[in-house]
């Protein structure tokens, strides 16, 4: 059920490189989200888009940049890593009759 | 403001025993509610939303605006339970509303 698909899996990086997490949607969903989860802090949304073209902050938006141009792709740029972004980042969307938020695998980004 | 609370980081029962994990909201307007699961930092799975009203692997969840809570409750917990879960808040009726999520509680079931 690879509705939501996102890459990579695993990603280590260093820091002050630039990092694009990629998230893809098969279903046309009009709305979707970037969340990271770290332990303590539950998920905390960072960036989400209404449609392509569309897209607006979160809770913790900075250090992050993202960019809808197709409505099945929403991938989120570190534009210079640090160390405080090392985490699980999920991408989401929503359907429109609202029957929940559907989840990708997530991306563990490691900063070292 | 928007908030969900989870009171208990980690809840531990056994095998056979009732559990219940609390969840607290405060919200302004009408919110729609939910809970998630996650196995072993898997994907996020929906486990239930409060206007279907149903019963998912045993588990119920009952909206109470008096109290503002969405508590999650099984009358017997199974090892396979053992999981991290998230309440989340929405807003009803906005189809692109922010899902707001509480910190979690870690379901740890021994036999």
């Amino acid at each position: 059920d690879a509705g939501i698909t996102q890459s990579p899996r695993y990603k280590i990086t260093e820091t002050g490189r630039q990092v694009t997490l990629m998230c893809h949607q098969t279903w046309s969903h009009s709305y979707m989200f970037w969340y990271r989860q770290d332990l303590g802090h539950g998920l905390r949304l960072i960036y989400y888009s209404a449609a392509a073209d569309i897209t607006d902050k979160g809770e913790v938006p900075d250090g992050y940049v993202v960019s809808r141009s197709k409505t099945e792709n929403f991938p989120l740029t570190l534009e210079s890593a640090t160390r405080s972004q090392t985490s699980v980042y999920f991408c989401a969307s929503r359907e429109l009759a609202g029957y929940g938020y559907t989840f990708g695998s997530g991306t563990r980004l490691t900063v070292v | 403001a928007q908030r969900v609370t989870q009171p208990e980081k980690l809840l531990s029962v056994f095998k056979g025993a009732p559990v219940e994990l609390k969840c607290n909201y405060s919200y302004s307007g009408s919110p729609e509610l939910f809970w998630y699961v996650q196995y072993s930092r898997q994907r996020l799975q929906l486990l239930l939303r409060h206007i279907s009203r149903e019963s998912i692997k045993g588990f119920t969840a009952d909206l109470n605006k008096g109290e503002t809570s969405f508590h999650l409750k099984k009358p017997f917990a199974q090892e396979e339970d053992s999981a991290m879960y998230y309440c989340a808040l929405s807003r009803v009726g906005n189809q692109g509303g922010k899902l707001i999520f509480g910190q979690g509680t870690e379901l740890s079931v021994k036999p």
